[in-house]
């Protein structure tokens, strides 16, 4: 079966500081993979999306990044974090179509 | 751009009574997907309706895609404590990216024992 990892599941980092989230998926080969964020009591906003090595397309323009170095590693980063970063970070994976989104447990993050 | 918008923001209800959530697309959808989000978890994928005027339950819990394909709602019968969380709808239009399944805010579901 298909498992989703994601980790830390908590972070605190201070503004400026560097930033690395990364996500694997298994059990599968050449999913989509999805990165979200959601606010404290809010929706999900698409932050990048994959559906191959190498191939990255952001939504949403902002001081974060994403690669995926292999087929099924999926990569959050930011060079500088900023206190509006804060948030929760999710990863997601589906299999490309009209199926539903697998979501991994998420990292809480907190820019102080 | 398309827009789903959800609603209520929030119902709180006491354990027995109903609770249905609505949701809104601004565009003809070719799909839409219902998910769950338990207090300090992830969302949880439970339904997807693609067909207009589509109905699907499980359980307690009954799914409706408009006939315009442009709305949706998830009812839920008889709540239970176990029935807390933020139910978000998802929308995917007409030759939408991979990218674009577009979630509403979500309605957030409180019951009262």
């Amino acid at each position: 079966s298909q498992t989703i990892h994601q980790w830390p599941a908590t972070l605190v980092q201070p503004v400026g500081s560097p930033l690395s989230l990364e996500c694997t998926v298994e059990g599968t080969s050449n999913p989509n993979l999805y990165w979200y964020r959601q606010a404290a009591g809010r929706g999900l906003q698409l932050l990048f999306y994959s559906v191959g090595i190498g191939q990255i397309s952001s939504e949403v323009p902002q001081n974060l990044s994403a690669s995926r170095p292999q087929d099924r590693q999926f990569i959050l980063s930011s060079k500088k974090l900023l206190l509006s970063d804060s948030g929760f970070y999710l990863c997601a994976w589906s299999p490309g179509g009209n199926y539903g989104y697998t979501f991994g447990s998420g990292t809480r993050l907190t820019v102080v | 751009g398309q827009q789903v918008m959800q609603i209520p923001q929030y119902q709180h209800v006491q354990e027995g009574e109903d609770f249905t959530t609505y949701c809104n697309s601004s565009t003809t959808l070719s799909n839409i997907q219902w998910y769950k989000q338990r207090p300090g978890g992830h969302p949880v994928f439970l339904i997807q309706l693609v067909k207009s005027g589509e109905v699907k339950k499980q359980k307690r819990l009954t799914f409706q895609f408009g006939e315009a394909k442009k709305n949706s709602s998830l009812h839920i019968t008889a709540t239970q404590t176990t029935d807390v969380g933020t139910y978000f709808c998802a929308g995917r239009d007409y030759g939408g990216s991979q990218g674009n399944l577009i979630f509403g805010k979500g309605t957030k579901l409180s019951v009262k024992p």
